[in-house]
């Protein structure tokens, strides 16, 4: 079956940096995204890869490794506003999104 | 900006109730598509179209169905709700195909079914 596997949940400290890992088993691959969630509202968009490396957007920043089935959302120089759910979403061989549960951010002051 | 609304935000209604839950999106988009999303779970596709007059079914069985007659409208009916269909449901649009581009989400309609 196709998996996607993220942290439930991850707590980090206002100011200070995190990494939330994504490691997918899917049929085929043909990209992999970042959503932000906030409680109560809509996805939206923050990354696409579909290279192995490194995306940077700002404070934000997207790994992807396919050899290893694995990315990373690194999020930098955190603010209250960025606690959110974050969802990783691979593309698979037939063009869907199969999508994780999401890891719920929590920032602390 | 994203420009994709749907109605109600949040309805509450009894079994056995016909319920249509409404999209739309002013971005001219040929790519829409409908989630389903528990609190704390994965986004689950139920419909998707790739424009006018195209519907197909995603991978989460669903007893809705739904109509592209418009491009900008993308409605979802419930024949006869049931409290299992309690959940959120989540419409969204692309200018192309996801793998061109992002989706676009409207905030959601949350149904309770008593």
């Amino acid at each position: 079956g196709q998996n996607i596997d993220q942290p439930t949940e991850m707590t980090a400290t206002e100011g200070a940096i995190v990494q939330i890992n994504c490691t997918y088993q899917t049929s085929g691959f043909n990209g992999l995204f970042w959503y932000q969630q906030h409680a109560g509202e809509a996805p939206t968009f923050l990354s696409y890869n579909v290279l192995d490396g490194l995306e940077e957007k700002g404070r934000f920043s997207s790994f992807l490794s396919r050899s290893k089935g694995y990315s990373y959302l690194l999020l930098k120089e955190l603010q209250m506003k960025d606690s959110a759910s974050y969802l990783c979403a691979v593309l698979d061989s037939n063009y869907q999104l199969i999508w994780g549960a999401g890891t719920k951010l929590i920032i602390k002051p | 900006e994203a420009d994709i609304y749907q109605t109600p935000r949040y309805l509450v209604i009894g079994t056995g109730k016909k319920i249509t839950l409404e999209c739309s999106q002013t971005m001219g988009h040929d790519k829409m598509y409908w989630y389903q999303q528990d609190p704390g779970m994965e986004l689950h596709l139920i419909h998707y179209s790739y424009g006018v007059n195209s519907t197909e079914k995603g991978d989460l069985s669903s007893e809705s169905t739904v109509s592209r007659i418009r491009t900008e409208h993308f409605p979802l009916t419930l024949e006869s709700a049931r409290p299992s269909h309690t959940s959120q449901y989540l419409c969204a649009s692309s200018e192309g195909g996801v793998d061109t581009g992002e989706l676009f989400f409207g905030e959601g309609s949350r149904l309770t079914v008593l």
